[in-house]
């Protein structure tokens, strides 16, 4: 079946502008999290949802980055006048479970590389 | 707070040769510990879990609580084990299971 999918997979934008990212989990799963990777680093974590819900945004670095899953599926992270420290790749994931411990395995997107010049 | 050590950003070794790729973990709890992997032109995907105890790809990792470490083992590597390796934690803090990553480490298995 289809894995996790992202768009779009790449994006330059101007600094400034407004960018939208895209996720599609996989169908079914509960959680949906958002990572942002800077250049030689590792995932760093930006926000969780269990489904429509957003339970945790503690990594949000601004209040330009907005993230929404209104329909507890598909989700958009939303980046506002972008800054060139925004140039990363933006990874998404998804779980099936929710609160529970156990089947948690977190399934990767190939993620949006966003370049702001 | 959780943090993931990785000391080193790369290593190089030839085929045959033992690996052993290491981390180092700070949580004030009991976390449960992975291993992702990242072949070239694909997406991060999970090597192993600590609770799962178990070999994949003839790679395996023990949970030293005592050293706080996790370190990735393989006796003999192969050139397809070449790869982007990140270490990840995840604390049990309720609702939210986030992981916590490494900065990684580049294994390059010479032929």
């Amino acid at each position: 079946g289809a894995g996790v999918s992202q768009s779009p997979r790449y994006k330059v934008a101007k600094r400034g502008q407004d960018v939208a990212l895209r996720c599609d989990p996989i169908s079914g799963h509960v959680s949906l999290f958002w990572y942002q990777q800077a250049l030689g680093q590792g995932p760093e974590f930006l926000t969780y949802f269990q489904n429509e819900a957003q339970l945790d945004k503690s990594g949000l670095p601004s209040d330009r980055f907005f993230a929404e899953r209104p329909e507890g599926s598909v989700s958009t992270l939303k980046i506002q006048r972008t800054q060139q420290e925004d140039s990363a790749v933006y990874l998404c994931a998804s779980s099936l479970a929710g609160l529970s411990y156990g089947n948690n395995e977190q399934f990767f997107g190939p993620g949006t590389r966003l370049t702001v010049l | 707070a959780q943090r993931v050590t990785q000391p080193e950003k790369l290593l190089s070794v030839f085929k045959g040769a033992p690996v052993e790729l290491k981390c180092n973990y700070s949580y004030s709890g009991s976390p449960e510990l992975f291993w992702y992997v990242q072949y070239s032109r694909q997406r991060l995907q999970l090597l192993l879990r600590h609770i799962s105890r178990e070999s994949i790809k003839g790679f395996t990792a023990d949970l030293n609580k005592g050293e706080t470490s996790f370190h990735l083992k393989k006796p003999f590597a192969q050139e397809e084990d070449s790869a982007m390796y990140y270490c990840a934690l995840r604390g049990y803090t309720g609702a939210n299971s986030k992981l916590t990553f490494g900065k990684g480490i580049t294994l390059s298995v010479r032929p």
